[in-house]
């Protein structure tokens, strides 16, 4: 069975520290993404990456960094985390293979409170 | 970039009634994805139409793609309280390599 996995489910961080939120994925998959989700916006994706090493950004990227080192893993990271990163991060992977456009596979997401 | 508009964004019917969720957009898409979300949890696929698709259809759902107009809809019929969640379409294509454009979603409610 396809499974996305994020590190935390909860987390509490306070104003000014980094941020760390890992996702793993189980199904071999090139591309993975990173949204957050807030009210009235909808998602909107952070970052995303095609391959091991490669990055791009996406909608709204400042003041996030990303980092993957191998295949099944993306890292979010909020350098100097402020309030109003507080949201639901949600992590995703796709394949690459017959199109670029496939469907996207989900993680449970991490609610983020920054106090 | 461009983003689905979906409609209507809240919905509340009975269980058993059909429920029809709009989503409309802007520029030329390579497919059109319908995503469900159970309150605070994460997405699950639940149909992709191609381009070149008019009607697709799968268990109680059936998505249609109407090109011209630019809009597809999600029917889900007979529908149960367990189908009470929030539903997104996404955007695939254009420029953007893989990505997808979410629409901001339809809240819906199935009342027993």
């Amino acid at each position: 069975d396809v499974k996305v996995t994020q590190s935390s489910r909860y987390l509490v961080k306070r104003t000014g520290e980094k941020v760390f939120l890992e996702c793993v994925q189980d199904m071999d998959h090139e591309n993975m993404f990173w949204y957050r989700q807030d009210p009235g916006l909808g998602l909107r994706l952070i970052y995303f990456s095609y391959d091991v090493k490669m990055k791009e950004k996406g909608d709204i990227p400042e003041g996030y960094s990303v980092s993957r080192e191998k295949k099944e893993r993306f890292s979010l990271i909020l350098e100097s985390a402020s309030t109003n990163q507080t949201s639901m991060y949600l992590c995703a992977s796709s394949s690459s293979s017959g199109s670029i456009y496939r469907e996207q596979y989900f993680g449970p997401g991490t609610r983020l409170t920054v106090t | 970039s461009q983003q689905g508009e979906e409609d209507p964004q809240a919905l509340s019917i009975q269980e058993g009634e059909n429920a029809t969720m709009n989503c409309s957009y802007k520029t030329s898409i390579n497919n059109l994805q319908w995503y469900r979300q159970n309150s605070g949890r994460g997405l699950v696929h639940l149909i992709l139409i191609r381009s070149n698709e008019r009607e697709k259809h799968s268990g109680r759902l059936r998505v249609t793609l109407d090109t011209s107009k630019k809009s597809s809809s999600l029917l889900i019929t007979a529908s149960r309280a367990a189908d009470t969640a929030s539903y997104f379409c996404a955007l695939a294509g254009g420029t953007s390599y893989g990505k997808l454009t979410f629409g901001q979603g339809t809240i819906l409610t199935v009342h027993p």
